[in-house]
């Protein structure tokens, strides 16, 4: 069974510029997670889809960040523009059902911004 | 707000010496409790979980928790660490009343071999 699959790995961009991260969730898997983790911390949940639907995005900074999974498979995350504070691992993971579920993660995305 | 602890930031041992990481949650309804582990270079993934039943379960690689709900907390133990086991360890915590799924810090485990 293939993982989750994530790109690009890494990313070096600088302040300002656009940046987007591509997620391919586990098959059959319903529900899909954005993290973001800092050097040293815990993951921090961004966004989480059931099927298409964003059904928890309270934590993330719209003002720059947007997401989309559209029908309900991969899914997209971006920033635009970026700031030296995203500077961050990007995780996506997926899960059969929210609830009840273990989740499957991807190995991230290590964004530099300079 | 919910929040998950771990105390222990990083962790040096000796093989087979015997581990305990600590883990603590502030939430007052029904959680789901996880350890993950995520080894040099590789991606989170479970060492074990906790719905319901046995308050004591058993994860891969000889790992185990002990649900205390009454001290809201999830330690993870192991009798005896292999060089092995070197990598960090997130707890995490799943509220079924606020739908939020909430890691700790994590706790960076060293083993000497």
């Amino acid at each position: 069974e293939a993982g989750v699959v994530q790109s690009p790995r890494y990313k070096i961009i600088e302040k300002k510029q656009p940046v987007a991260f591509w997620c391919n969730p586990i098959s059959g898997h319903n529900t899909l997670y954005w993290y973001r983790q800092n050097l040293g911390q815990g993951p921090e949940l961004l966004i989480r889809y059931e099927n298409e639907e964003a059904v928890d995005d309270s934590q993330l900074p719209k003002d720059r960040f947007s997401a989309e999974r559209l029908k309900g498979v991969d899914s997209t995350l971006k920033i635009q523009p970026a700031e030296l504070g995203d500077s961050a691992v990007y995780l996506c993971a997926s899960s059969l059902k929210w609830e009840l579920s273990e989740q499957y993660f991807g190995p991230g995305t290590r964004l530099t911004v300079t | 707000a919910q929040s998950v602890s771990q105390h222990n930031h990083h962790v040096i041992l000796s093989e087979a010496a015997s581990l305990e990481l600590g883990c603590n949650y502030s939430y007052g309804g029904t959680v789901n409790l996880f350890w993950y582990v995520q080894y040099p270079g590789q991606h989170l993934q479970l060492l074990l979980k906790y719905f319901s039943g046995d308050p004591l379960v058993k994860g891969i690689k000889g790992f185990e928790a002990e649900f205390i709900k009454s001290k809201f907390s999830f330690n993870l133990r192991k009798p005896s660490v292999q060089w092995s086991d070197t990598a960090e360890y997130f707890c995490a915590v799943a509220t079924s009343g606020t739908y939020k799924y909430i890691f700790g810090t994590g706790t960076r485990l060293k083993v000497l071999a």
